[in-house]
């Protein structure tokens, strides 16, 4: 399986942008880019997905760069209920096993007031 | 919906003893799975179901684990017996199999301290 890879820890201050990277350089032209947060004593939730084109929802902005490589998760405008941890994820399209995919350690992000 | 639901959320037991762990996933989703989650080991997944069926269990850690989905509305993942090294938050998750992406909806897990 591809993998990715996160920094551990990022921080931010309320109400400002935030962009959480990652890097997926063995990333196949099947794998969807995922993205799933887990808030303190909750279980993970998904936020976003893409494979080539960037991505915008209720929740955040995914971008994904040109040669699929690395991807950034962009929260436009953060609050302190952002504050969580992120696991970017790879999925193959079409692929019954894809939700078996491993979640990594994931980027702890801090918001500060 | 209500969500994926699991029961009970917490659960405090002695060396030894048998724990059954509940989840009834998301009606009209056909896949579920069992996550383990623990600050050394991180998020790690047990085995998943699909059409209550058992399609990879290569991540139970020994016989100690089972599983099993009698229905599409439930499934018991069981401990016996039980180690203080099963200490642990459990997720049951659930999703439907869409060929373009695979979203998975999690329950708030169970928080299991084995003593």
């Amino acid at each position: 399986d591809a993998k990715t890879t996160q920094p551990n820890s990022m921080e931010s201050n309320e109400e400002e942008p935030v962009h959480l990277p990652c890097n997926h350089s063995t990333i196949s032209g099947t794998d969807y880019i995922h993205w799933y947060r887990q808030l303190p004593s909750q279980g993970p939730e998904y936020v976003i997905h893409g494979l080539t084109s960037n991505v915008n929802n209720r929740m955040a902005s995914l971008a994904i760069a040109e040669d699929r490589k690395s991807s950034t998760l962009i929260l436009h405008r953060a609050t302190l209920r952002d504050a969580a941890v992120y696991y970017c994820i790879l999925r193959v399209k079409g692929n019954t096993n894809a939700g078996k995919s491993t979640f990594g350690d994931g980027t702890t992000l801090t918001v500060k007031p | 919906d209500a969500g994926v639901i699991q029961s009970p959320r917490h659960e405090v037991t002695e060396m030894g003893q048998e724990v059954t762990l509940r989840c009834k996933p998301i009606s009209g989703h056909d896949y579920l799975f069992w996550y383990r989650q623990t600050m050394m080991r991180g998020l790690e997944l047990l085995i998943y179901f699909n059409n209550n069926v058992p399609i990879d269990d290569s991540g139970m850690p020994e016989d100690r684990f089972s599983a099993k989905m009698p229905n599409a509305s439930f499934s018991t993942l069981k401990i016996q017996p039980s180690e203080p090294r099963d200490s642990a938050v459990y997720f049951c998750a659930s999703s439907f199999f869409e060929p373009t992406m695979v979203v998975q909806y999690f329950g708030p897990g169970t928080r299991l301290l084995v003593l």
